[in-house]
């Protein structure tokens, strides 16, 4: 397997654009997680999915931010409209044993400007 | 809400040298997992070693060790034999029995030097 495979790995965008950060996990795995991490907070976890449906999006820090999984093997991230203040690296991770055991993507660098 | 704490922003080591990353953890619970991600220039999170709480024995893996105390709350990891490819941010981490919701610590940076 491939691995999560995590799309773009670099965005730059403007501020009030809609951004779309999208991962595939690793086939089988039934547990999806989407984290960020910035210099200030850290990793932090914002939402995760079990089976496609969402469980806990407490970490969504505001409307401006939603999470999609259409099918086991997609999930998208979604800022519209983005600001600055979003900028940093989004990471997918997926498990097919709850947190315990999560395989991470390579993240995508988020710029907004 | 739990809490990790690694005291250590940066440490330094010689190559074929050992050392020890400090985590220590707040919480009520009994039944966690406690782990230690690397995370080297590639940004890629990479899981390094696990422990569950129960067990009272150490974790290792190949070069990588823990020193678990359960009591302290403390999580150390030890690297013996460091190599150049160990230099890497590395990241203590909790995880409750009771969700999914993984708490990282702020993260130690680490250089091994030839």
């Amino acid at each position: 397997d491939a691995g999560v495979i995590q799309s773009p790995r670099h965005e730059v965008t403007e501020m009030g654009q809609e951004v779309t950060l999208r991962c595939k996990p690793i086939s089988g795995h039934d547990y999806l997680f989407w984290y960020r991490q910035t210099m200030m907070r850290g990793l932090e976890l914002l939402i995760y999915f079990n089976n496609n449906v969402p469980i806990d999006d407490s970490g969504m820090p505001e409307d401006r931010f939603s999470a999609k999984m259409p099918n086991a093997s997609f999930s998208t991230l979604k800022i519209q409209p983005s600001e600055p203040r979003d900028s940093a690296v989004y990471f997918c991770a997926s498990s097919d044993r709850r947190a315990e055991k999560l395989f991470f993507g390579s993240g995508t660098q988020l710029s907004v400007l | 809400a739990q809490t990790v704490t690694q005291s250590q922003p940066e440490m330094s080591v010689q190559e074929a040298e050992t050392v020890t990353l400090s985590c220590t953890y707040d919480t009520s619970e009994n039944n966690y997992y406690l782990f230690w991600y690397k995370q080297p220039p590639s940004r890629q999170m990479i899981l390094v070693i696990r422990q569950e709480a129960y067990k009272q024995q150490n974790a290792t893996e190949n070069r990588f060790s823990v020193n678990f105390q359960k009591a302290a709350k403390s999580f150390s990891l030890k690297i013996s034999d460091s190599q150049l490819g160990d230099t890497a941010m590395y990241f203590c981490a909790f995880l409750s029995y009771n969700n999914n919701d993984m708490r990282f610590g702020a993260g130690t940076r680490l250089t091994v030097k030839p």
